[in-house]
């Protein structure tokens, strides 16, 4: 069974840095891109970045360009957000989630999600 | 960058109902498409991807179609378990972007 679970979230203040983690288990992690996507309190979803299973092509949102960075693990199964510069409007739960189709015929769809880290950005 | 509009943002419906949402891209995408369904306090989980494919577990009274620009998730006969909020997200390019969302709701 895919399992993603994600860490790393809690009360920041702006301006200040937090990382993410994503622990993935049940699929063979290297093969797979995966995503950051957040949602504001009682707010729509929104796309943060996406990094393909290699590593080699990242893409991010313009609202997080330059603040925040993926990265993965392969050997550690595990997907991360360096989120730094944090504002205000940042405050999300975080979510990761999985490409359902390896490698070159990756889709871009999500599936499945994680349950989400609560990031918090105030003084 | 694509523009994904929902609509409606809201509908109240019975037990039943034949529910329709739709989703209308900016610009042409061919079947980009992916329809999720969102619970309160849950992650979202994916119904239909590439416009009109179910994916696995999902009840077949959930129906997705529509091609280029504008796109529609119909539920056939609504479940007392289907009232949730459900999203669209275009695939096609980067930004990758999703509508504002619809929440169905009980009459």
């Amino acid at each position: 069974e895919v399992q993603l679970v994600e860490s790393g979230g809690g009360l920041v203040q702006p301006g200040g840095s937090l990382r993410l983690s994503c622990a993935a288990s049940g699929f063979t992690f290297s093969s797979y891109a995966m995503s950051w996507v957040r949602q504001a309190p009682g707010k729509g979803l929104e796309w943060v970045s996406t990094i393909t299973g290699s590593g080699g092509s990242i893409f991010y949102a313009d609202s997080v360009r330059g603040r925040f960075t993926i990265s993965r693990d392969n050997s550690k199964n595990t997907l991360y957000l360096q989120m730094n510069s944090l504002r205000a409007e940042d405050t999300a739960v975080y979510y990761c989630a999985k490409d359902p189709k390896p490698r070159s015929a990756a889709t871009n769809w999500f599936d499945p999600w994680g349950q989400g880290t609560l990031v918090t950005v105030s003084s | 960058d694509i523009q994904m509009t929902q609509s409606p943002s809201s509908v109240s419906a019975s037990v039943g109902d034949r529910v329709t949402i739709t989703c209308r891209a900016s610009q042409g995408m061919s079947s980009w498409l992916a329809w999720y369904q969102q619970k309160p306090g849950k992650a979202p989980k994916l119904l239909i991807y590439a416009a009109s494919s179910l994916q696995s577990g999902v009840p077949s009274r959930f129906s997705g179609s529509g091609s280029g620009t504008d796109f529609t998730l119909t539920i056939s006969s609504l479940q007392p378990e289907d009232f949730a909020t459900y999203y669209c997200q275009q695939a096609n390019s980067f930004p990758l972007t999703f509508g504002g969302g619809t929440k169905v709701e009980i009459k």
